[in-house]
């Protein structure tokens, strides 16, 4: 079974608008962390925002927050007020295990495009 | 701070040589990763280490070998480069007593085999 489910290859999304994507994850770890990098075309790997498991509110970063619903297993990221340089591939990753002993998995990610 | 840096950015290889890749970062972090990208597959992890001296087989370890003599340093080798090892390789760490121990990439080595 894949650990992180990324459903959404490719979205569309208007300029200013708001875009939603898509992350379920699994892991019966109680502690773990969940992590959202967005790649542009540029190749390198930016770390956009992070979420707890034991988090009680959503985290925010700027135009970023992260819609974690625990009993779903989901952690969605929102992107408000998209901008043209919003476009690029986007990857939600789950970190587990104790420290010491981390593991890093990674969604296959999804290539979002803004239009003007 | 530099923050983690690859080297070198690009290189072409024939099936059967060798080369290292060399991956720094000047964080101070205890962990470090090697992933490569496939076009449609994410990040798979080649290998970690969880600090000097110490070394691990992720998911996609075969024909790679990896040394960490020095905290700040990873390296990662190819013995007989493989048409197969064509990928985008990326290192990453991160640190072992942060608030999320979030990963920090370098900015990927683009390597083709022919």
């Amino acid at each position: 079974a894949q650990k992180i489910t990324q459903t959404q290859p490719g979205m569309f999304v208007q300029e200013k608008e708001a875009v939603t994507l898509d992350c379920t994850y699994d892991t019966s770890d109680q502690s773990y962390g969940l992590f959202w990098y967005k790649q542009p075309s540029s190749g390198e790997m930016i770390f956009l925002i992070y979420q707890g498991s034991y988090d009680e509110q959503n985290a925010t970063e700027g135009r970023y927050s992260l819609n974690f619903q625990k009993a779903r297993k989901s952690a969605n990221l929102v992107i408000s007020a998209s901008q043209l340089g919003d476009s690029a591939m986007y990857f939600c990753a789950m970190r587990e295990g104790l420290r010491g002993t981390y593991k890093y998995i990674f969604g296959t990610g999804t290539r979002l495009k803004v239009l003007a | 701070n530099a923050g983690v840096t690859q080297t070198p950015k690009f290189r072409v290889l024939k099936t059967g040589q060798s080369m290292t890749l060399l991956c720094a970062q000047d964080m101070n972090h205890e962990y470090m990763y090697w992933y490569r990208q496939d076009p449609g597959m994410g990040l798979r992890l080649i290998h970690y280490s969880v600090g000097e001296g110490t070394t691990a087989k992720g998911e996609v370890p075969d024909g790679y070998n990896v040394s960490r003599l020095k905290k700040q340093n990873f390296l990662l080798g190819l013995e007989s480069a493989a048409p197969s090892q064509t990928s985008v390789y990326f290192c990453a760490s991160s640190s072992y007593t942060g608030e999320t121990d979030t990963q920090y990439f370098g900015p990927g080595t683009r390597l083709t085999v022919l």
